[in-house]
């Protein structure tokens, strides 16, 4: 597609339960990263895909927190529990294989736990 | 690890200012540096992207530079417009990630 796009833009879910955020990247990017941002500060990383293996998850917080992506394209992030401090935008962007690449960040899924 | 630190945090300034934002950084072993703007509740747009290599990229109004040894980047905005009003991030690429800043946000008053 023409950029990344996000689904759903917005989550509200009730404490405990299971979500899972979408992100589609632009085709023929390889590198998929997704991030985290909290009201007022930058976004954090979390994870980031090269094709299909997650090359580095380092920033996931805990195992609560899991994404896949099967066919190195489309990439799924799956919170199970979900606790109040899971509320953030979940950001996702796509780049070139390589370094010197910038990202392409889509709208984000702007998820709410209550 | 990487520290981005963005001063100021917050800007006002009058219609048809120019501005500069500052964005520095604690490990100078970066791939590049992009600078981003965030608009309330939405995605980050790229504005640019230096490679470590450059020493600044200009689109339009903007022109931002590196100076990779003093871990400093600049985003310097001319002729300030309302619609230039938004959350500035800068992002320094190392290793696997980008970090982030946490932005400078802009106000232009008309």
């Amino acid at each position: 597609g023409a950029g990344v796009s996000q689904t759903p833009s917005n989550k509200v879910t009730e404490k405990g339960k299971y979500v899972e955020l979408r992100c589609d990247p632009i085709s023929g990017h390889t590198a998929l990263y997704w991030y985290r941002q909290s009201l007022g500060q930058g976004p954090e990383f979390l994870i980031y895909f090269q094709g299909t293996g997650a090359a580095d998850d380092s920033g996931l917080p805990n195992d609560r927190f899991f994404a896949v992506r099967p066919e190195g394209s489309v990439s799924t992030l799956k919170i199970q529990r979900t606790e109040r401090g899971d509320s953030a935008v979940y950001l996702c962007a796509s780049s070139s294989s390589g370094p010197v690449y910038g990202y392409t960040f889509g709208s984000g899924t702007r998820l709410t736990v209550v | 690890k990487q520290e981005v630190t963005q001063i100021p945090a917050a800007l006002s300034v009058p219609e048809g200012e120019n501005l500069v934002l500052n964005c520095s950084f604690t490990d100078s072993a970066i791939y590049n540096l992009q600078w981003f703007r965030q608009d309330p509740g939405k995605g980050l747009t790229s504005l640019l992207l230096i490679q470590s290599s450059q020493r600044e990229q200009t689109s339009g109004r903007l022109n931002a530079s590196l100076d990779k040894s003093s871990g400093r980047s600049t985003l310097y905005i001319a002729a300030s417009q309302p619609g230039d009003s938004a959350t500035y991030l800068c992002a320094v690429h190392t290793g696997n990630q980008f970090y982030f800043g946490t932005g400078t946000s802009l106000t232009v008053i008309p």
